[in-house]
């Protein structure tokens, strides 16, 4: 079975400081891995996936996601956050032969002014 | 394009009662999924669906059905609404079965069962 663990439920940072949020999977095989953001009374949305080549991935909003595989971590990273980029974030991965898709429990990210 | 159209938005059932949440999609997506998602649980999925006339289960799909006659349509039913049902519920959908991590998601359905 496959999952994902995101060990930090909330992660506080100050504007224009980096913001990297941890996320940690269990897959059969290679993994797809994903990072998904979710904004108060909205549906998610996509920021980036990691499939294969590069370990370092670049997404939407400045994000970017460092793929390890030795420690089966996929983790978010902004070099500045934005008080805009607080949302919920979540970790997902997949397996090459498989449909569904599975989700960690979400961190929820506060950049304060 | 409107994307991916759930409705309604919010209901309240009691125990008991059935209902069915809509999901519509309008970008010819191939794959389509339900998930609930739950304080300090994540998504999680519900069923999913390769295409027309062909769907399957996922992690919690007991209390659930899903059809789809259609490449648009893919409605959740709630046989026999209980309090544990009580979650917000998403739509999702991805235009092939190859990239079905890229999902699409819709505005989500807020369902309480008193």
């Amino acid at each position: 079975a496959q999952s994902v663990a995101q060990p930090e439920d909330q992660v506080n940072v100050a504007e224009g400081n980096p913001l990297t949020v941890k996320c940690t999977y269990s897959v059969s095989g290679n993994p797809y891995l994903f990072w998904y953001v979710q904004y108060p009374n909205r549906g998610l949305q996509f920021l980036l996936k990691y499939i294969t080549g590069d370990n370092l991935v670049k997404g939407s909003y400045g994000f970017e996601a460092e793929f390890n595989k030795s420690q089966t971590s996929f983790h978010l990273k902004k070099p500045s956050a934005l008080v805009s980029d607080s949302a919920l974030y979540f970790c997902a991965v997949r397996a090459l032969n498989d449909y569904k898709l599975s989700f960690g429990a979400g961190t929820t990210v506060t950049v304060r002014a | 394009n409107a994307g991916v159209t759930q409705t309604p938005k919010f209901q309240v059932l009691k125990t008991g009662q059935s209902m069915t949440l809509q999901c519509a999609q309008d970008m010819n997506h191939e794959y389509m999924s339900w998930y609930r998602q739950d304080p300090g649980m994540g998504l999680r999925l519900i069923h999913y669906s390769v295409g027309a006339g062909i769907t399957d289960q996922g992690e919690v799909p007991n209390g659930y059905n899903v059809s789809r006659s259609t490449t648009e349509d893919f409605p959740l039913r709630l046989l026999s609404a209980a309090p544990s049902q009580t979650s917000v519920y998403f739509c999702a959908s991805s235009y092939s079965t190859i990239n079905t991590g890229e999902l699409f998601f819709g505005e989500g359905s807020r369902l309480t069962v008193l």
